[in-house]
């Protein structure tokens, strides 16, 4: 798919509180689901992924759910601690080929100590 | 192991003065990436090469960016008479083949061009 809608493109939790980021796909066929988290000044770096035969994968505090149906996945933190405190983009493979990924706009999460 | 290197890190060049940006990938790795990241934003893409040849070169905003891969080696992304809106963190990943996979991110180049 060429086009992934990300939600919200900011966030502020308190911590200890629960952060959900939404993304919606547009292609059905799409099989591969990854979310990556940037720090300030840092490079990109995935945190958890799934793919389109699943429904659920957790890794700690950390999930990561996927609907078909609805074509949306989303990334669920909880307990969050300061250092969650980061960019998070999601992304989906390109329609172009399996290899090549297109990613969201990003959510920009603040944890309020 | 190691992972994605770029060089260099930081660069400085004056309006309209070529320059050239290189990545090394992971060995092994057969696909290569490179983004464009300018400040606050998102990623994107401009070009994409498995093995030496670049399958999608869509996202080259202009004429005057081009990128050479050695192999499944070495990358350089080069942008001649660079303008101001160049400016920007140029990021390089690489993945293995056979499907979507993780890409690993170098550290960046960050251009500034005056």
């Amino acid at each position: 798919g060429e086009n992934v809608e990300q939600h919200p493109s900011t966030l502020s939790v308190q911590e200890g509180d629960s952060a959900v980021i939404k993304c919606t796909y547009s292609d059905s066929a799409s099989n591969y689901f990854p979310w990556y988290k940037q720090e300030l000044g840092k490079r990109p770096q995935l945190i958890i992924d799934i793919r389109s035969n699943v429904g659920e994968k957790k890794d700690q505090r950390i999930a990561v759910t996927l609907n078909k149906t609805a074509k949306h996945f989303s990334l669920h933190i909880t307990e969050t601690q300061p250092e969650d405190s980061a960019v998070y983009f999601c992304a989906e493979p390109s329609n172009f080929g399996n290899e090549k990924l297109t990613f969201g706009t990003g959510t920009r999460l603040t944890i309020i100590p | 192991g190691a992972g994605v290197s770029q060089s260099p890190s930081n660069k400085v060049t004056e309006k309209g003065k070529d320059v050239e940006l290189r990545c090394d990938p992971i060995s092994g790795h057969t696909a290569l990436y490179w983004y464009r990241q300018r400040l606050g934003q998102g990623l994107e893409f401009l070009i994409y090469f498995q093995g030496n040849s670049a399958p999608d070169k869509s996202g080259l905003p202009s004429d005057r960016f081009s990128a050479e891969r050695t192999g499944e080696s070495v990358s350089t992304l080069t942008i001649q008479r660079t303008q101001q809106e160049d400016s920007a963190v140029y990021l390089c990943a690489s993945s293995f083949r056979g499907g979507p996979n993780e890409q690993f991110f170098g550290p960046g180049t960050r251009l500034t061009v005056l």
